[in-house]
């Protein structure tokens, strides 16, 4: 399967604890983007990385909330202290940069549901 | 900033007649338009794009949708609904120039009635 994929798909958890998912690219993209999607929304981003670096970060990215793509391949979104609110889908999705060989458009993964108790 | 408005929550459509599920967007500078269906469940698959050129872009299982600068829509069309149709339709913008993420709709979910 050469598309986007991530772990766990499902998530189950008590408040306060921390949770960790992992998000693997098509292997040629060099942008990775995190979004989260609540029921009845559509997506909101949250981050992006071109290779290793984060260029952007969403408001809506508490300090609970930190995102690391540490060799510019998968990358991980760890949320400490969790709360009810956090319970969503949270979304990956890698591109090439719009401009150069890629024309920009997401490809998804199949989402990571989180489900905080 | 960019935004975009699906105006209806839900769209009904019986099988085999046309469908039109609307878009309108604000942005600064030239759009890059997306269209995405989600099944649920699912991640969100590309339907298709506008970047330039002309304003009826085709893309995957039929689907097509039309750009209109001046009224900001970019309305996605299909001549004859399927059952399979039936699912959750998201409509997205960003900035054609810079490096600014995709922002999308709320999403309309559409469904087919056999």
């Amino acid at each position: 399967d050469t598309g986007v994929s991530q772990d766990p798909r499902h998530k189950i958890t008590k408040r306060g604890q921390n949770v960790t998912f992992r998000c693997d690219p098509i292997s040629e993209h060099n942008r990775l983007y995190w979004y989260r999607q609540t029921l009845g929304q559509g997506p909101e981003f949250l981050t992006y990385f071109q290779n290793e670096a984060q260029l952007e970060k969403s408001r809506l990215l508490s300090d609970r909330f930190s995102a690391e793509r540490p060799k510019g391949s998968f990358s991980t979104l760890e949320i400490q202290r969790t709360e009810q609110g956090d319970s969503a889908m949270y979304l990956c999705a890698s591109s090439l940069a719009a401009g150069g060989r890629g024309t920009g458009e997401l490809f998804f993964g199949e989402g990571s549901r989180l489900t905080v108790l | 900033a960019q935004s975009v408005a699906q105006p209806e929550d839900q769209v009904n459509v019986a099988e085999g007649n046309p469908l039109t599920v609307k878009c309108t967007y604000s942005v600064s500078g030239n759009p890059y338009l997306f269209w995405y269906v989600q099944y649920p469940n699912r991640g969100l698959q590309f339907l298709l794009k506008y970047i330039t050129g002309d304003n009826l872009v085709k893309g995957s299982y039929g689907f097509e949708a039309e750009f209109n600068k001046s009224q900001t829509s970019f309305h996605l069309k299909k001549p004859s609904a399927l059952v399979s149709d039936s699912a959750l339709y998201f409509c997205a913008v960003r900035r054609l120039s810079g490096n600014t993420p995709l922002v999308f709709g709320k999403g309309t979910r559409l469904s087919v009635i056999a």
